[in-house]
């Protein structure tokens, strides 16, 4: 079945440093890419969707200039969060489609702390 | 806007008992339904869903049925078994939303002894 690679799967970085994680779907061309950030015990929540080669649309209160998102090709998307802080420490995931109505394909998730 | 209300866990069952999450939820459109599994250590993975009103979805032994009347789809199961431990979410998409983006439930998690 269709996979959706996710790396790292965790990361320790100082406060004030940029981290870069990949999203790669491995047999099918992903149109369009979600970017979600799960808090301890509490639900998924939408950051941004990203299609290919278009600029990434992001949820209301999520900081574009924070959480880069770029989705080069129809393989492969990144989420850059620059200048990190304690309070990003996170669990993030992404998905992928790679049609409007074909089903979302999640990766394993990557577990962001900052100290 | 849209949102998913599901009961909080965790769910503590022992093998082969029934088990009912309930999940309710609110959408201005028509929404299609899913059920997602997190089982430990992996990624997401879609259970069951149901695109329209009175819809069963089913799989593994899971079953949830679309209620319009009263926006909800519980997701139940005749009787549990150890490696149904995971986390469940319900979650919905709205059809007239061109990017088809999923809005989730906080996640139950479900524990099953033997």
């Amino acid at each position: 079945g269709a996979v959706v690679s996710q790396h790292p799967s965790r990361v320790i970085c100082k406060s004030g440093t940029s981290v870069k994680i990949e999203c790669r779907s491995l047999d099918f061309q992903a149109t369009t890419m979600f970017w979600y950030r799960q808090f301890p015990k509490q639900s998924l929540m939408l950051m941004a969707t990203s299609n290919e080669g278009s600029k990434a649309t992001y949820e209301q209160g999520v900081e574009k200039d924070k959480f880069l998102i770029n989705h080069a090709s129809l393989t492969l998307s990144t989420l850059t969060v620059t200048s990190a802080h304690p309070e990003d420490s996170s669990f993030y995931i992404c998905s992928a489609r790679d049609s409007g109505l074909a089903p979302l394909h999640f990766g394993n998730g990557t577990r962001l702390t900052v100290t | 806007g849209d949102s998913v209300t599901q009961m909080e866990g965790p769910v503590t069952l022992s093998e082969e008992a029934f088990l009912t999450i309930n999940c309710t939820y609110t959408a201005t459109g028509y929404p299609s339904l899913f059920w997602y599994v997190q089982y430990p250590g992996e990624g997401l993975q879609l259970l069951l869903k149901a695109t329209k009103a009175d819809d069963k979805g089913s799989n593994k032994g899971f079953e949830a049925t679309y209620r319009k009347e009263t926006t909800s789809f519980h997701l139940e199961k005749g009787s549990v078994q150890v490696s149904d431990s995971a986390v469940y979410f319900c979650a919905l998409s709205d059809r007239r939303d061109s990017s088809y983006k999923l809005i989730f439930g906080s996640g139950t998690r479900l524990l099953v002894r033997p």
